[in-house]
């Protein structure tokens, strides 16, 4: 079992939609969390940063971490064709240069 | 925000040749980078950790002699593929831990052996 899940896709929705993507992890020692944004032949590009459980938002994106459940969610809203990229979680277990586990990313495509 | 820059973006090597890669932190200073790979339509595999004044943390199946690391200074990692061979064919991203923004990571560097 891997210890970060994630749907690869790819998720196709109309522009104006909410998007929901989600990641499952198996390590209860993760504590930050984080959400990448990639486009093709690029490097990630942090899009939310969160410790522990709980919500954060940043304009048109929140970020859900449930704890209990082993969880995290990215909903976007509003959604625009530029927003058609790869979406990568990834956690770390703590402070300091703890080393990021990444999902496979989920490819979104957001249609005019 | 944070800037990481890697250079080159991308480079077509001979089989049997070594490449360099170079890793900046431009505004922040960086005693530890990390060095990924990716596939296509894969996610980022940790390759190292690059420590700076020490040998580098390599994951398990990274071979040492094959991928070289050094990280002279705090803004300054190198990953040299030496021997390179078409197998070796991937998409290198390096990224550094910056406090206010997590991690930061590098353009990514497209190489290409032939």
């Amino acid at each position: 079992q891997k210890e970060v899940e994630q749907d690869p896709g790819p998720l196709s929705v109309p522009e104006g939609a909410i998007v929901s993507l989600n990641c499952t992890y198996s390590n209860s020692a993760f504590q930050y969390f984080m959400w990448y944004r990639q486009y093709s032949r690029k490097g990630p590009e942090l899009l939310m940063y969160t410790y522990s459980s709980g919500n954060k938002e940043d304009g048109r994106f929140t970020a859900q971490v449930d704890k209990s459940s082993k969880y995290i969610s990215l909903f976007i809203r509003d959604s625009q064709p530029s927003d058609s990229a790869t979406y990568l979680c990834a956690m770390s277990a703590g402070t300091g240069f703890q080393k990021l586990v990444f999902g496979t990313g989920t490819r979104l495509l957001v249609s005019p | 925000g944070a800037v990481v820059s890697q250079h080159p973006s991308w480079v077509i090597c001979k089989s049997g040749t070594s490449v360099k890669i170079e890793c900046r932190s431009l505004d922040f200073q960086a005693t530890t980078m990390f060095w990924y790979r990716q596939f296509p339509k894969q996610s980022l595999m940790l390759m190292a950790t690059s420590n700076e004044g020490s040998k580098a943390t390599y994951e398990q199946g990274v071979e040492k002699d094959k991928f070289l690391i050094n990280h002279a200074s705090l803004t300054l990692s190198t990953l040299t593929v030496t021997s390179a061979h078409p197998e070796d064919s991937s998409f290198y991203i390096c990224s550094a831990r910056d406090s206010r923004d997590g991690y930061t990571f590098g353009s990514g560097t497209r190489l290409t052996v032939v």
